[in-house]
């Protein structure tokens, strides 16, 4: 079964402190794998996409790394700011739609900064 | 343009009314997506319209009605829903099924 793990399930951090998401999948066949930023109420907006060949990308103060070996991918923010508060959600494409269509979603780590 | 929007952003309405959720790109993609989302929960999707034919139908219930009128426009007819039907509803769309998606900002639906 397609499935898209995250962890932790939420993070409170220091504002300027760096901190690391992490997200583990099992789908197959991979096609790609994104990282989008979700605040409360609102639709989810893309900070990366990485395919099968990209190992690390990034997009600011967010980078994103891909291991497709040990089916793991990480998301990286860097001196984090009190905006940087919100749900980051981990979706992996597979190439082929199931019964989910092809995007399967993680349940997100909720991000809160604190001054 | 490269945005998906999405109107109303909020709609409340009672379960004997009809209303209408209206998403619109203008990016040339042609796979269009409706998802619930409820709160502390990923989405889940309802429809897919590819090349404005409907692709996948989760079983979703029947009062809840996704039209592509074109390329470019999808909406979703509401009618006799439940109090449990409120939740953010999320389209998106891609350039092809599959490809990199682009979500709108979403509909927050209240049914009392």
């Amino acid at each position: 079964k397609n499935q898209v793990e995250q962890s932790p399930q939420s993070l409170i951090i220091l504002e300027g402190k760096n901190c690391t998401l992490q997200c583990n999948y099992t789908v197959s066949p991979f096609s790609n794998l994104r990282w989008y930023k979700q605040d409360t109420g609102r639709g989810p907006v893309s900070l990366t996409i990485m395919t099968f060949s990209e190992n690390t990308k990034s997009n600011g103060r967010y980078t994103a790394t891909l291991d497709a070996d040990t089916k793991q991918s990480s998301l990286h923010i860097t001196a984090s700011q009190l905006s940087d508060s919100a749900s980051y959600i981990c979706v992996v494409s597979a190439i082929y739609g199931g019964s989910q269509g092809n995007l399967i979603f993680g349940k997100g780590t909720k991000l809160s900064v604190k001054p | 343009d490269t945005e998906v929007t999405q109107t109303p952003k909020h709609l409340v309405m009672g379960m004997t009314n009809k209303k209408s959720l209206k998403c619109e790109q203008h990016m040339g993609h042609r796979a269009m997506y409706w998802y619930k989302q409820k709160a502390k929960k990923p989405p889940e999707l309802m429809f897919v319209y590819s090349y404005e034919k409907l692709s996948i139908n989760e079983s979703v219930p029947s009062r809840f009605s996704p039209e592509c009128p074109n390329s470019s426009l999808l909406n979703l007819h509401l009618h006799a829903l439940q109090p449990e039907d409120s939740a953010l509803y999320l389209c998106a769309s891609s350039q092809e099924w599959g490809n990199s998606y682009t979500f709108g900002s979403g509909t927050r639906l209240t049914v009392v």
